[in-house]
């Protein structure tokens, strides 16, 4: 079992604050470490997929990096909307067919 | 966009009666998985399955848990014999290939065990 942390476990935004966290896990074995959007009563959506020490990806207003040396990734998110509102998982990949999560964090954007 | 489709989405039974979760993952998807979530706590993964057959199980999937692709568009995981531990959300999952390739998530069964 890899034990992967996230931080914050929850955040409060005002809408328009940019804001991060961050994902950390062990370095040895690491393979990919994936980024979810997990909006209430909906499934877990796919936002990034890191492989390479020093990959940094954006999709609108959300970019992640990853430091593969150090074991981390931030998620970022420029000017936070109240639909930014949702848990953030992450999970990192050791190179077998599975995945091990963090517990998230809860983002809400007050608007 | 093709999606993840999880039957039924909330199944009650009582302890020891056997149940089976289905999932109807992406068509032109090769890898399939089953996570779950308790309540309160992370995301585990249970299984994967590739082939028609399993590529991958952790220690949580014991000889309680069996998946089948019977039709080749299912992907059933079925639990002998339920116990109150086994109450969580069940997801189902797959993936175009396993490396490098986000997984498409089911919304997900919860079970319930009386």
């Amino acid at each position: 079992i890899l034990n992967v942390e996230q931080s914050p476990q929850s955040l409060h935004v005002q809408e328009g604050d940019s804001t991060n966290f961050t994902c950390s896990f062990p370095s040895s074995n690491f393979y990919a470490l994936h980024w979810y959007r997990w909006e209430t009563a909906k499934s877990p959506e796919a936002l990034f997929v890191m492989t390479l020490n020093g990959d940094e990806k954006k999709k609108g207003r959300i970019s992640a990096t990853l430091n593969t040396k150090e074991g981390y990734s931030y998620l970022y998110i420029k000017g936070s909307q109240p639909e930014d509102s949702a848990t953030y998982l992450c999970a990192c990949q050791t190179g077998a067919n599975n995945l091990f999560f963090g517990t998230g964090t809860r983002l809400t954007v007050i608007p | 966009e093709p999606e993840v489709t999880q039957t039924p989405s909330h199944q009650v039974t009582q302890m020891g009666q056997e149940v089976i979760l289905r999932c109807v993952p992406i068509s032109n998807h090769l890898y399939f998985y089953w996570y779950r979530q308790i309540l309160g706590q992370k995301v585990e993964f249970l299984v994967s399955f590739y082939n028609n057959e399993i590529s991958e199980k952790s220690e949580i999937f014991d000889d309680q848990f069996s998946v089948e692709r019977p039709d080749g568009s299912n992907f059933t995981l079925k639990i002998r014999s339920t116990k109150l531990e086994d109450s969580a959300m069940y997801f189902c999952a797959s993936s175009v290939i396993s490396y490098n390739s986000p997984l498409h998530f089911g919304n997900g069964t919860r079970l319930t065990v009386t």
